[in-house]
């Protein structure tokens, strides 16, 4: 039973380029969430969607960046014309229906823009 | 903004100590969640305490909390040079936002 997956673990782009970032949730979990993490900072909330549904992107920026999560296949964050300050660490959470579960963090995907 | 604030922001114990870290937040909370994470790495659950309950045991960790004062307090008994990482708490705000805040951390060192 796999965790949740997260690819690719390290992705480096030109300012910009987009950046595509995957994640499949755990077998049986349909609420993923996307956080980001600045160096030694914690993690900031950026959108929790549910099957063909984003639920809340009150932490995503209003420009340039879109998150989906398909019928079939994995969640994708997706970053156009990417910026200096979109260098973080992007990860992707997963919980099963209904309240009061913990998370599951796959390992994140660091993105670098040069 | 996030919710959660962490202190101490670094704490540095021998093994074998018991090591504690506090968590304050603002809101009322459904239930409020205690992560690690080593460096480079995901975060990993550790555990759980509901806002119906005063107190939890998981293993060497031991959490409270308390709703009047809005905190809460992680304890690592005995620790290990293998505890050593940042520890995150995380708290899902009442209502139906499904969503967790998490503070800043703390960066905990458990020198052998």
């Amino acid at each position: 039973n796999a965790g949740v997956m997260q690819n690719p673990r390290h992705l480096v782009r030109r300012r910009g380029q987009e950046a595509r970032l995957r994640c499949s949730p755990m077998k049986g979990h349909s609420h993923v969430y996307w956080y980001r993490q600045l160096p030694e900072e914690g993690l900031k909330f950026m959108v929790y969607l549910q099957k063909e549904n984003i639920i809340d992107e009150s932490g995503m920026p209003k420009e340039r960046f879109s998150a989906e999560f398909p019928k079939e296949g994995p969640s994708i964050l997706r970053i156009q014309q990417v910026v200096r300050g979109d260098s973080a660490a992007y990860f992707c959470a997963s919980s099963p229906p209904g309240r009061g579960y913990g998370y599951t963090f796959g390992s994140g995907t660091r993105l670098t823009v040069v | 903004s996030q919710q959660g604030e962490e202190d101490p922001q670094a704490l540095s114990i021998q093994e074998g100590e018991n090591a504690t870290m506090n968590c304050s937040y603002k809101t009322s909370i459904n239930n409020l969640q205690w992560y690690r994470q080593n460096s480079g790495r995901g975060l990993v659950h550790l555990i759980l305490i509901r806002s119906n309950e005063r107190e939890k045991h998981s293993g060497r960790l031991r959490v409270t909390l308390d709703t009047s004062k809005k905190s809460s307090s992680l304890l690592i008994t005995a620790s290990r040079a293998a505890d050593t990482a940042s520890y995150f708490c995380a708290t899902e705000p009442s209502g139906n936002t499904g969503k967790l805040i998490f503070g800043q951390g703390t960066t905990l060192q458990v020198k052998p």
